[in-house]
Protein backbone atom coordinates (compact mmCIF):
# COMPACT_ATOMS: atom_id res chain seq x y z
CA UNK A 1 0.00 0.00 0.00
CA UNK A 2 1.14 3.91 -0.21
CA UNK A 3 3.65 4.87 2.37
CA UNK A 4 4.55 8.24 3.37
CA UNK A 5 7.79 8.14 5.25
CA UNK A 6 8.94 11.29 8.04
CA UNK A 7 12.06 12.72 8.84
CA UNK A 8 13.56 13.32 11.40
CA UNK A 9 11.73 11.12 13.82
CA UNK A 10 12.87 13.55 16.77
CA UNK A 11 14.42 17.14 16.68
CA UNK A 12 15.62 18.97 19.72
CA UNK A 13 15.87 22.65 18.77
CA UNK A 14 16.43 25.92 21.13
CA UNK A 15 13.39 28.23 21.19
CA UNK A 16 14.01 30.50 18.08
CA UNK A 17 15.53 28.37 16.07
CA UNK A 18 13.86 26.61 13.38
CA UNK A 19 12.40 23.41 12.21
CA UNK A 20 11.48 21.64 9.53
CA UNK A 21 10.07 18.18 9.07
CA UNK A 22 10.00 16.34 5.68
CA UNK A 23 7.28 14.25 4.21
CA UNK A 24 8.61 11.63 1.46
CA UNK A 25 6.51 9.30 -1.01
CA UNK A 26 8.00 6.85 -3.69
CA UNK A 27 4.40 7.48 -5.47
CA UNK A 28 2.55 10.55 -6.62
CA UNK A 29 0.15 11.90 -3.95
CA UNK A 30 -3.11 13.36 -4.75
CA UNK A 31 -2.79 15.63 -2.24
CA UNK A 32 -1.02 16.15 1.48
CA UNK A 33 -2.42 16.82 4.93
CA UNK A 34 -0.86 18.17 8.07
CA UNK A 35 -1.67 17.22 11.75
CA UNK A 36 0.13 18.47 14.68
CA UNK A 37 -0.22 16.69 17.74
CA UNK A 38 0.27 17.87 21.51
CA UNK A 39 1.93 15.71 24.17
CA UNK A 40 -1.10 13.83 25.40
CA UNK A 41 -3.53 15.31 22.85
CA UNK A 42 -4.87 14.19 20.09
CA UNK A 43 -4.20 15.21 16.55
CA UNK A 44 -5.36 18.43 14.70
CA UNK A 45 -5.58 19.20 11.63
CA UNK A 46 -3.30 22.11 10.06
CA UNK A 47 -3.61 22.41 6.49
CA UNK A 48 -4.11 20.53 3.19
CA UNK A 49 -2.14 21.26 0.03
CA UNK A 50 -3.17 19.92 -3.42
CA UNK A 51 -1.60 21.93 -5.89
CA UNK A 52 2.15 21.01 -7.37
CA UNK A 53 4.34 23.28 -5.85
CA UNK A 54 2.07 24.83 -3.72
CA UNK A 55 3.51 26.64 -0.63
CA UNK A 56 1.19 27.84 2.11
CA UNK A 57 1.75 30.28 5.02
CA UNK A 58 0.33 30.15 8.70
CA UNK A 59 1.96 32.89 10.90
CA UNK A 60 5.33 30.99 11.33
CA UNK A 61 4.70 27.93 10.04
CA UNK A 62 4.98 27.51 5.88
CA UNK A 63 3.93 24.18 4.32
CA UNK A 64 5.48 23.13 0.70
CA UNK A 65 4.17 20.25 -1.60
CA UNK A 66 6.60 19.31 -4.32
CA UNK A 67 6.60 19.84 -7.84
CA UNK A 68 6.37 16.15 -8.68
CA UNK A 69 3.76 15.77 -5.39
CA UNK A 70 6.17 13.04 -4.11
CA UNK A 71 7.28 15.30 -1.10
CA UNK A 72 6.28 17.82 1.02
CA UNK A 73 8.03 19.57 4.01
CA UNK A 74 6.74 21.81 7.10
CA UNK A 75 9.14 24.56 8.41
CA UNK A 76 8.59 26.37 11.38
CA UNK A 77 10.87 29.78 12.10
CA UNK A 78 11.71 30.57 15.54
CA UNK A 79 10.35 28.14 17.31
CA UNK A 80 8.35 28.43 20.55
CA UNK A 81 7.75 26.72 23.39
CA UNK A 82 4.54 25.97 22.38
CA UNK A 83 5.52 24.33 19.14
CA UNK A 84 6.33 21.33 20.76
CA UNK A 85 3.96 17.99 19.41
CA UNK A 86 4.55 15.74 16.97
CA UNK A 87 3.98 16.76 13.56
CA UNK A 88 2.80 14.18 11.27
CA UNK A 89 2.23 14.38 7.60
CA UNK A 90 -0.98 12.01 5.84
CA UNK A 91 -1.90 11.08 2.41
CA UNK A 92 -4.93 10.25 0.60
CA UNK A 93 -4.56 6.51 -1.02
CA UNK A 94 -5.65 6.43 -4.87
CA UNK A 95 -8.84 4.68 -4.35
CA UNK A 96 -9.47 7.97 -2.20
CA UNK A 97 -11.19 6.39 1.19
CA UNK A 98 -7.93 6.13 3.14
CA UNK A 99 -5.36 8.54 5.12
CA UNK A 100 -2.37 7.16 5.38
CA UNK A 101 0.20 8.67 8.22
CA UNK A 102 3.87 9.34 8.19
CA UNK A 103 5.54 8.28 11.56
CA UNK A 104 5.89 12.19 12.72
CA UNK A 105 8.25 14.12 13.68
CA UNK A 106 8.37 14.67 17.34
CA UNK A 107 9.44 18.74 17.86
CA UNK A 108 11.24 19.64 21.41
CA UNK A 109 12.30 23.12 21.97
CA UNK A 110 14.40 24.22 25.03
CA UNK A 111 13.68 27.87 26.51
CA UNK B 1 -21.18 21.45 19.32
CA UNK B 2 -19.57 18.65 21.54
CA UNK B 3 -17.49 17.78 18.34
CA UNK B 4 -16.21 14.10 18.00
CA UNK B 5 -16.50 12.38 21.90
CA UNK B 6 -14.97 9.23 22.91
CA UNK B 7 -15.72 7.27 26.13
CA UNK B 8 -14.28 5.60 28.04
CA UNK B 9 -11.02 7.58 27.79
CA UNK B 10 -8.90 4.70 29.68
CA UNK B 11 -9.56 1.09 30.23
CA UNK B 12 -7.51 -1.78 31.63
CA UNK B 13 -8.96 -5.10 29.87
CA UNK B 14 -7.64 -9.28 30.79
CA UNK B 15 -6.69 -10.96 27.61
CA UNK B 16 -9.98 -12.43 26.11
CA UNK B 17 -12.17 -9.92 27.32
CA UNK B 18 -14.06 -8.36 25.02
CA UNK B 19 -15.02 -4.46 25.16
CA UNK B 20 -16.50 -1.61 22.75
CA UNK B 21 -14.70 1.77 22.43
CA UNK B 22 -17.77 4.42 21.61
CA UNK B 23 -17.46 7.16 19.34
CA UNK B 24 -20.00 10.22 18.61
CA UNK B 25 -20.17 13.20 16.53
CA UNK B 26 -23.00 15.91 15.98
CA UNK B 27 -21.46 17.49 13.27
CA UNK B 28 -23.63 15.58 10.99
CA UNK B 29 -20.21 14.14 9.28
CA UNK B 30 -20.52 11.52 6.60
CA UNK B 31 -17.08 9.45 6.93
CA UNK B 32 -15.96 8.51 10.28
CA UNK B 33 -13.19 6.24 11.19
CA UNK B 34 -10.75 4.61 13.16
CA UNK B 35 -7.40 4.50 13.83
CA UNK B 36 -4.58 3.78 16.43
CA UNK B 37 -1.51 5.29 17.96
CA UNK B 38 1.27 3.28 18.86
CA UNK B 39 4.77 4.68 19.85
CA UNK B 40 6.69 5.75 16.57
CA UNK B 41 4.44 4.26 14.07
CA UNK B 42 2.01 7.19 13.90
CA UNK B 43 -1.45 6.44 13.09
CA UNK B 44 -2.83 3.03 11.66
CA UNK B 45 -6.55 3.29 9.90
CA UNK B 46 -8.09 -0.04 11.61
CA UNK B 47 -12.16 0.89 9.72
CA UNK B 48 -13.80 3.21 8.76
CA UNK B 49 -17.49 4.53 7.43
CA UNK B 50 -18.39 6.42 4.73
CA UNK B 51 -21.90 6.41 5.76
CA UNK B 52 -24.73 5.08 7.71
CA UNK B 53 -24.96 1.27 7.25
CA UNK B 54 -21.53 1.39 5.18
CA UNK B 55 -18.16 0.14 6.68
CA UNK B 56 -15.12 -1.14 5.21
CA UNK B 57 -11.69 -2.34 6.77
CA UNK B 58 -8.66 0.03 6.68
CA UNK B 59 -4.66 -0.89 7.22
CA UNK B 60 -5.05 -3.40 10.40
CA UNK B 61 -8.38 -4.36 11.27
CA UNK B 62 -7.77 -8.00 12.90
CA UNK B 63 -9.68 -8.32 15.74
CA UNK B 64 -11.70 -5.54 15.54
CA UNK B 65 -15.33 -5.19 14.16
CA UNK B 66 -17.64 -2.05 13.93
CA UNK B 67 -20.93 -0.81 12.41
CA UNK B 68 -22.77 2.58 11.79
CA UNK B 69 -26.37 1.93 12.24
CA UNK B 70 -26.85 5.99 12.80
CA UNK B 71 -24.50 8.78 11.27
CA UNK B 72 -23.59 9.90 15.00
CA UNK B 73 -21.96 6.98 16.20
CA UNK B 74 -19.34 4.57 15.25
CA UNK B 75 -18.42 2.24 18.06
CA UNK B 76 -15.16 -0.52 17.54
CA UNK B 77 -15.46 -3.68 19.44
CA UNK B 78 -12.37 -5.61 20.58
CA UNK B 79 -13.57 -9.19 20.08
CA UNK B 80 -11.10 -10.87 22.34
CA UNK B 81 -8.50 -8.74 23.37
CA UNK B 82 -5.16 -9.30 23.45
CA UNK B 83 -1.88 -7.63 24.68
CA UNK B 84 -0.92 -6.72 20.73
CA UNK B 85 -3.91 -4.38 20.83
CA UNK B 86 -2.61 -2.26 23.70
CA UNK B 87 -2.98 1.17 22.32
CA UNK B 88 -3.96 4.72 22.41
CA UNK B 89 -7.15 4.62 19.91
CA UNK B 90 -8.79 7.71 18.41
CA UNK B 91 -11.47 8.31 16.50
CA UNK B 92 -12.01 10.45 13.67
CA UNK B 93 -14.59 12.62 11.44
CA UNK B 94 -15.08 14.78 8.38
CA UNK B 95 -18.19 16.17 6.07
CA UNK B 96 -17.70 14.77 3.00
CA UNK B 97 -18.92 11.05 2.22
CA UNK B 98 -16.26 10.77 -0.21
CA UNK B 99 -13.51 10.13 2.45
CA UNK B 100 -10.85 11.97 3.89
CA UNK B 101 -10.13 14.18 1.57
CA UNK B 102 -11.22 17.55 4.15
CA UNK B 103 -10.37 18.14 7.78
CA UNK B 104 -10.19 15.35 10.07
CA UNK B 105 -11.95 15.91 13.23
CA UNK B 106 -10.35 13.53 16.02
CA UNK B 107 -11.62 12.64 19.55
CA UNK B 108 -9.82 12.48 22.23
CA UNK B 109 -8.73 9.24 22.14
CA UNK B 110 -9.24 5.91 24.53
CA UNK B 111 -5.86 4.19 26.48
CA UNK B 112 -6.38 0.67 26.51
CA UNK B 113 -4.27 -1.44 28.13
CA UNK B 114 -4.69 -4.96 27.40
CA UNK B 115 -2.45 -7.54 30.42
Amino acid sequence: GQQVMQIPQYQHVQEGEDFTTYCNSSTTLSNIQWYKQRPGGHPVFLIQLVKSGEVKKQKRLTFQFGEAKKNSSLHITATQTTDVGTYFCAAINNAGNMLTFGGGTRLMVKP
Amino acid sequence: NAGVTQTPKFQVLKTGQSMTLQCAQDMNHEYMSWYRQDPGMGLRLIHYSVGAGITDQGEVPNGYNVSRSTTEDFPLRLLSAAPSQTSVYFCASSYSNQGPKETQYFGPGTRLLVL
